[in-house]
């Protein structure tokens, strides 16, 4: 398993401003991902984070509105720019883990970051 | 591309009744993975499933994966209040490399006591 922490844990942001959430891992791991649950919603990958290259973005994700970084292999941020209300969601970075056996991998996922855009 | 449908949207039962959630891909799976989330917190890990046809068991929850691995349910035995959440199905398409996951839309499940 992961120990994944995400900071901030909560906030509210004011319309057009933009917040950088952080993400770090108690282990190096390969794959890392950000995903956003809109309230009440299922959950929505928003990139694929990779370590020493640019985010690989999901369809109706763009790097402008959303830049990742991933720096090394324990630690991942993104940033939410020009927010608007439609942005009040939940963020979660997650990682996948192999299983043993290499019987695939499970996704493990931080605690959230709960934003709220007024 | 593929997609994930998960029933029922809600669910609400009397501690000690039964409940099931299904899940069903447009799309042939590799694995499909079954997670928690309580209210107010991050989804969490139950179990995958990989063969087709398994089945699983943890304590009151068994899991099983369709014959054709395009379907999966879980089911609760005598639920508990502790079983409140939202329960979601998550499907890793066949085919390919990448660790991308497709997540159904999630079963609230609230229990009455």
């Amino acid at each position: 398993s992961a120990v994944i922490s995400q900071k901030p844990s909560r906030d509210i942001c004011q319309r057009g401003t933009s917040l950088t959430i952080q993400c770090q891992v108690d282990s190096q791991v390969t794959m890392m991902f950000w995903y956003r649950q809109q309230p009440g919603q299922s959950l929505t990958l928003i990139a694929t984070a990779n370590q020493g290259s640019e985010a690989t973005y999901e369809s109706g994700f763009v790097i402008d509105k959303f830049p990742i970084s991933r720096p090394n292999l324990t630690f991942s941020t993104l940033t939410v720019s020009n927010m608007s209300p439609e942005d009040s969601s939940i963020y979660l970075c997650s990682v996948a883990i192999l299983r043993p056996g290499g019987s695939g991998n499970t996704i493990y996922f931080g605690e959230g970051s709960w934003l709220t855009v007024v | 591309g593929q997609q994930v449908m998960q029933i029922p949207q809600y669910q609400h039962v009397q501690e000690g009744e039964d409940f099931t959630t299904y899940c069903n891909s447009s799309t042939t799976l590799s694995n499909i993975q079954w997670y928690k989330q309580r209210p107010g917190g991050h989804p969490v890990f139950l179990i995958q499933l990989v063969k087709s046809g398994e089945v699983k068991k943890q304590k009151r929850l068994t899991f099983q994966f369709g014959e054709a691995k395009k379907n999966s349910s879980l089911h609760i035995t005598a639920t508990q209040t502790t079983d409140v959440g939202t329960y979601f199905c998550a499907g890793r398409g066949s085919g390919g490399s990448n660790y991308k996951l497709t997540f159904g839309k999630g079963t609230l499940l609230t229990v009455n006591p």
